[in-house]
């Protein structure tokens, strides 16, 4: 177990729809990244997040954003769902400095499913 | 650009095998970090090994090792003495600059 916790399990929006999804990390863990993970494919990286900063992005559009909160937490937001934003999302933690790269900690995943 | 290649979709093997997954990476940066991890059914991503670039010191944990040449962009993962337990979805993945880019995976299907 990673100490890493995702709200919800699972999750059924309709296109169009505006979705909150949730992180919890490791007491000490001041480093996040999201990750989307279609079926059969493996993790896309959306943002990274450093001490309440975004540092990082992938190839996403902006309506995917981000927030990450004192208490270890964060969310990932993603407004207009598309069809093909159904995925697994995946958060990761790591204890650094918000540079270089040490070992990352995921969580079980929230799958969202957008009809 | 970056990018990683796991060219092997699936493989499958039969108990006490060995087995090689291959990963061959892209990056026109000096300073990396490359990864394996595990996915197993239930989903979670277990990390396995991390590995920076200049450091290309082959490593073995147990049965797993792994072998990492600079000269041809390789990061490969061998396990030794394949068991059921190792059946699962592995991804090579590579970090520099605060990104991320993870190869599409290998299924392992070890059989009894």
């Amino acid at each position: 177990e990673t100490g890493v916790t995702q709200s919800p399990t699972h999750l059924i929006k309709t296109r169009g729809q505006q979705v909150t999804l949730r992180c919890s990390s490791q007491s000490g863990h001041n480093t996040v990244s999201w990750y989307q993970q279609a079926l059969g494919q493996g993790p896309q990286f959306i943002f990274q997040y450093y001490r309440e900063e975004e540092n990082g992005r992938g190839n996403f559009p902006p309506r995917f954003s981000g927030l990450q909160f004192p208490n270890y937490s964060s969310e990932l937001n993603v407004n207009a769902l598309e069809l093909d934003d159904s995925a697994l999302y995946l958060c990761a933690s790591r204890p650094s400095s918000g540079t270089g790269s040490g070992e990352q900690y995921f969580g079980p995943g929230t799958r969202l499913t957008v009809t | 650009a970056q990018k990683v290649t796991q060219a092997q979709t699936e493989i499958s093997v039969v108990e006490k095998e060995d087995v090689t997954l291959d990963c061959v990476y892209e990056t026109r940066d000096t300073t990396y970090y490359l990864f394996w991890y595990k996915q197993p059914p239930s989903g979670e991503l277990v990390f396995l090994i991390r590995r920076n670039s200049f450091d290309e010191q082959n490593e073995i944990s147990g049965r797993y090792s792994w072998n990492f040449q600079k000269s041809t962009s390789s990061f490969n993962f061998t396990i030794t003495a394949s068991q059921v337990v190792d059946s699962a979805v592995y991804f090579c993945a590579l970090n520099n600059f605060n990104k991320f880019y993870f190869g599409s995976g290998t299924k392992l299907n070890v059989k009894p």
